[in-house]
């Protein structure tokens, strides 16, 4: 069973800011990464640690941290944005990879 | 750009060894970063298989550990994935990474559909 807990399925209105959460106590520790998988394709990372997107990605995706909580925000959600999110860090000792179960999201 | 591109048999046998390459473009293994390997069965989630630094140093899963070998060819610039004993539960996409310290996997190659079965 996976160590990081994520909703599995969450929707949102066109327009709307959307907040994605994962938790697991290696979060105490470790800052979690996100990706957005769609139908058919492979995982793309747009967060990663303290809160950091990689090239190409949107500013209206951004992570936080409280606790053993991580948040993934999209602010003002586009159609686009419909998608698999996926959560990861480090486990608890630090010496493996953990996933979480993936959240969908809807964009009404 | 870093590409990396998965390569291997579509089909194994229950029982027999599957056997998967990761070819990577546009970066040196040998220059740092670990390399991943990540699965994914039909209609599930994401199950990190393990990891290797070009010199060798490996992180595996420690529930599929038993059966799991990473390996690296820093002169072919790529590294593999040998999975022993599979079965039906095998059967996934797997793909290939790099893996950064700090936790995360990008970027990622396309996937590769395994499948288990007689």
């Amino acid at each position: 069973s996976s160590e990081l807990t994520q909703d599995p399925a969450v929707s949102v209105a066109l327009g709307q800011t959307v907040r994605i959460t994962c938790q697991g106590d290696s979060l105490r520790s470790y800052y979690a990464s996100w990706y957005q998988q769609k139908p058919g394709q492979a995982p793309v990372l747009v967060i990663y640690g303290k809160n950091n997107r990689p090239s190409g990605i949107p500013d209206r995706f951004s992570g936080s941290s409280s606790g053993n909580t991580a948040s993934l925000t999209i602010t003002g959600a586009q159609a686009e944005d419909e998608a698999d999110y996926y959560c990861n860090s480090r486990d608890s000792s630090g010496n493996y990879v953990v996933f979480g179960g993936g959240t969908k999201l809807t964009v009404l | 750009q870093v590409q990396l591109q998965e390569s291997g048999p579509g089909l194994v046998k229950p029982s027999e060894t599957l056997s998967l390459t990761c070819a990577v473009s546009g970066y040196s293994i040998s220059s740092g970063y670990y390399w991943g390997w990540i699965r994914q069965p039909p209609g599930k989630g994401l199950e990190w298989i393990g990891s290797i630094y070009h010199s060798g140093s490996t992180y595996y899963n420690p529930s599929l550990k038993s059966r799991v070998t990473i390996s690296v060819d820093t002169s072919k610039n790529q590294f593999s994935l040998k999975l022993s004993s599979v079965t039906a539960a095998d059967t996934a996409v797997y793909y290939c990474a790099r893996w950064a310290m700090g936790g995360w996997f990008d970027p990622w190659g396309q996937g590769t559909l395994v499948t288990v079965s007689s």
